[in-house]
């Protein structure tokens, strides 16, 4: 089965510290990209997709995110975290129309 | 306002007996999905349905049933065959243009088995 696979459980940082979170997926073929956001409290909500086009995608917030075909990953990043960042962050891949996958997620605390 | 509506928040149900979580959007979405949510799996999907009177199992469809009698509606009844289903739930909906298109999610439903 087509899987997505995101390689930090937990992390810790400090403000302005810079973040990469890591997706994988194992899909060989044409996907569809995603990344999700869990605020505490709050509903799951679209941070930024790829479909097709510049690999390099820009979202809500000043969340980017690479598609890098080669490596089968679409990595979050943001240059410098806010105390508000504090969430649970969810890669996402879809396969086809309705088989979407997610990732387990990541929790990210954001230290003041 | 648009959007996705669950209810109840919260849900408390003794070993044995069926509970039925409701999902209503107004986005006039056609497709709409069951997720359940636990600690350090992410979501897996129960149901999906692209249109009224449809729906397909997802990965994890055994001990619960769905239906879609209106296109605003879909709700999920956990059975009592479920064997844990203490959990978090989450309903969402997308357009259906055949590609994967952005889901969008309610504020979930948590169930506690007692």
């Amino acid at each position: 089965a087509q899987s997505v696979s995101q390689h930090n459980h937990h992390v810790i940082l400090s403000e302005a510290a810079s973040l990469e979170l890591g997706c994988n997926y194992s899909y060989g073929g044409t996907v569809n990209l995603f990344w999700y956001v869990q605020y505490p409290g709050q509903h799951l909500q679209l941070l930024l997709k790829y479909f097709s086009g510049d690999p390099l995608v820009k979202g809500i917030k000043g969340f980017e995110a690479e598609f890098i075909k080669s490596k089968f990953s679409f990595n979050l990043r943001k240059p410098s975290v806010q105390w508000s960042d504090t969430a649970e962050y969810f890669c996402a891949v879809s396969y086809n129309n309705n088989d979407m996958r997610f990732g387990a997620g990541t929790r990210l605390t954001v230290k003041p | 306002d648009g959007g996705i509506t669950q209810s109840p928040k919260y849900l408390f149900r003794k070993e044995g007996q069926n509970v039925t979580l409701s999902c209503e959007q107004n986005l006039n979405h056609d497709a709409m999905y069951w997720y359940r949510q636990d600690p350090g799996q992410g979501l897996r999907l129960i149901y999906y349905s692209q249109i009224v009177n449809d729906f397909q199992k997802g990965d994890i469809a055994e001990g619960y049933s769905v239906s879609r009698e209106k296109k605003e509606s879909f709700p999920l009844t956990v059975t009592s065959a479920q064997k844990n289903p203490t959990a978090f739930y989450l309903c969402a909906s997308s357009t259906f243009s055949g590609r994967a298109n952005e889901q969008f999610f309610g504020p979930g439903t948590r169930l506690t088995v007692l």
